[in-house]
This record gives C-alpha cells, sequence and structure tokens, in this order.
C-alpha cells in the first residue's frame, strides 16, 4: 500500500545547530515528492520540491531535501536553523504523476528550537 | 491578494448543524482539494475536483459533500455537524499537468459543540 511516514513527531534543535527530518514512502515507483512548512496559525507553504533529476533539492529559506531512491527516503535538511524555523514540517507525497488522488502526507514533524 | 482564500477563517457551531466553507483562487487551477487537518494526523483528503463537471471522494469523505460552482469556486459542506468533525480545514489547488505542487488556502478552524 501506498505510504508515508515521518517518524520523529518532535524534534528539538539548538539555534545554529544542523537539522534533518526523516521522511520515507512506500511505493513501486518513484513519486513527486515534497516537503511543507506549517507555522502556527498559518496554512502550508511549499519548501521544495522533486520530480527528476538532480537528488539534491535546493528550497527557500535555505532547506534544501535528498531523494535516496534505494531507500525509499526524502529527508529535510538545514545547515543552522533559526527560532523563526520553529513550525510543523510535513512530508507529501504524490503518488500518482497524474496528479489524481491529491497529495498523501506525512504525519508532520513538530520542530523546536532550543535557544 | 492571496491566490486561495478560504471563509470563514473560524467557525463554532452546533451539533446537528448545516455548515459550508467556500474556497475560492485566483491562480487559474482546474484541480481543487479539501483536506482536514487533526493534531497527530496531517492533512487527510476529503474530496477533490478536477473541473466543475469531475467531482471525486478522498479518503474520508463520510459526512461530507462538495460543490464546484465555477473554476474558481470550491465549497465543504457539513450537513450536520458532529463534535468529531472539529478540525483544520484547508482547500489547495493546482494546475493539471504541472507543475504538481498544490497551493493552500489559510485554512478554516471549525468547532462542532
Amino acid at each position: 500500500a501506498q505510504s508515508v511516514t515521518q517518524p520523529d513527531i518532535h524534534i528539538t534543535v539548538s539555534e545554529g545547530a544542523s537539522l534533518e527530518l526523516r521522511c520515507n514512502y512506500s511505493y513501486g515507483a518513484t513519486p513527486y515528492l515534497f516537503w511543507y512548512v506549517q507555522s502556527p496559525g498559518q496554512g502550508l507553504q511549499l519548501l521544495l520540491k522533486y520530480f527528476s533529476g538532480d537528488t539534491l533539492v535546493q528550497g527557500i529559506k535555505g532547506f534544501e531535501a535528498e531523494f535516496k531512491r534505494s531507500q525509499s527516503s526524502f529527508n529535510l535538511r538545514k545547515p543552522s536553523v533559526h527560532w523563526s524555523d520553529a513550525a510543523e514540517y510535513f512530508c507529501a507525497v504524490l503518488f500518482n504523476r497524474g496528479g489524481a488522488d491529491g497529495l498523501t502526507f506525512g504525519k508532520g514533524t513538530h520542530l523546536i528550537i532550543q535557544p | 491578494d492571496a491566490d486561495v482564500t478560504q471563509t470563514p477563517r473560524n467557525r463554532i457551531t452546533k451539533t446537528g448543524k448545516r455548515i459550508m466553507l467556500e474556497c475560492s483562487q485566483t491562480k487559474g487551477h482546474d484541480r481543487m482539494y479539501w483536506y482536514r487537518q487533526d493534531p497527530g494526523l496531517g492533512l487527510q483528503l476529503i474530496y477533490y475536483s478536477f473541473d466543475v463537471k469531475d467531482i471525486n471522494k478522498g479518503e474520508i469523505s463520510d459526512g461530507y459533500s462538495v460543490s464546484r460552482q465555477a473554476q474558481a469556486k470550491f465549497s465543504l459542506s457539513l450537513e450536520s455537524a458532529i463534535p468529531n468533525q472539529t478540525a483544520l480545514y484547508f482547500c489547495a489547488t493546482h494546475l493539471a499537468g504541472g507543475p504538481y505542487e498544490q497551493y493552500f488556502g489559510p485554512g478554516t478552524r471549525l468547532t462542532v459543540t
């Protein structure tokens, strides 16, 4: 069955430290992959996406993600976090490349930044 | 102005009441979606529409109905609201044929008492 897993419900990182948020999916082919961020009380903002090509993709706000086909993973990284990065992060997958069925979301990772 | 708007932004209603949440978009996208967000569950797809005449159920459509009044408008209705429909509701759009990222509205926080 198609699924998206974000193994970490909460992550606490010190300001200035590096960050990696994990995302794994279960699917027989390569889907389209996205990371969204939701700040408190806000909607979802797209950070970055992967469709094909270079497996390391750059996004907004200094984030990047690497697609690893062999691990069915699409982990989000940032070399140095800022207090403003505190938010909920969602990995999302478009399994149907025609766009049908909408996105399948992971359950989210809540990022806490320690001063 | 925001590309995807939702009204109302917040709503408190009583059990058994009918309520409609509205979504409008100025992006010119043909595909529109309604999601529900519950804490710890991520977003779940309620309904989606590929055009005015094409409505499809998502994974959690029971208790909900939708109407696509025009390409730019997609409404979600709760015919008889119940407390476990208390959640944050998001509308999203994207363009058929790509790019495939979805653009989200700001959300409607619905509380059913």
